[in-house]
């Protein structure tokens, strides 16, 4: 079945303990996005990666690491959380990427991923 | 002013109308265009993309006007699985910066 895995799903944290969110996509998607989800805000994007080892800050980079050492994985990192990152947190892919003619703009989503930060 | 902007809502509606949404968008250079569907605590996915002649689909028909920058959703005979909120979508396509804006959605709850 084609799909994105985030994990984990929930996590409660404390300000500065590192932890890492993953993201696995099994569709060979080139592109992938981390963004995060707010009342009122919307969806804003983090980060996203056109293809392996090609990465660039989105809208709200800020406080937020990401890596793409293989097509299928893409990280999210904080290295010091702080609690104005609590929120809800989708990864995204899709064919989007180097090959203009096969661009949908349809993105396939992961569950998310509820980050609270104490 | 936002890239991308909707009415919030709600919009509570009784099941068997019609609604509509409409979204605008600043950037006169974007490219394509999509309507995602959200349902509580759970992921966007795509319902359509929206074509510049307009595009239906079932119940659902996508209009999109660039003079005026903006796009719209209508919902025919609308069902209670309808319930959602739905999320415009923008896609300023740039080589090498892709990147697909999100409106902050539209709550629309039918009313049985």
């Amino acid at each position: 079945e084609a799909q994105v895995t985030q994990n984990p799903r929930y996590l409660i944290t404390v300000t500065g303990k590192k932890l890492t969110v993953t993201c696995s996509q099994n569709m060979n998607h080139e592109y992938m996005s981390w963004y995060r989800q707010d009342p009122g805000l919307g969806l804003r994007q983090i980060y996203y990666s056109m293809n392996v080892e090609v990465t660039d800050k989105g809208d709200v980079p800020e406080g937020y690491k990401v890596s793409r050492k293989e097509k299928r994985n893409f990280p999210l990192i904080l290295e010091s959380p702080s609690p104005n990152q609590t929120s809800l947190y989708f990864c995204a892919s899709s064919l989007m990427g180097t090959e203009y003619k096969t661009r949908t703009g349809e993105l396939f989503f992961g569950e998310g991923s509820r980050l609270t930060v104490l | 002013r936002k890239e991308v902007e909707q009415d919030p809502g709600p919009f509570n509606v009784p099941e068997g109308a019609t609604v509509a949404f409409n979204c605008t968008y600043s950037n006169s250079a974007s490219q394509s265009f999509f309507w995602y569907r959200q349902d509580c605590r759970k992921e966007p996915k795509l319902l359509m993309s929206v074509y510049s002649s307009g595009n239906e689909d079932g119940r659902f028909t996508a209009q999109l006007n660039r003079a005026s920058q903006y796009i719209s959703l209508l919902i025919r005979d609308s069902k209670l699985s309808d319930s959602a909120t739905y999320l415009c979508v923008v896609n300023m396509a740039n080589f090498g910066n892709e990147k697909l804006t999100f409106g902050t959605g539209t709550r629309l709850t039918i009313i049985p």
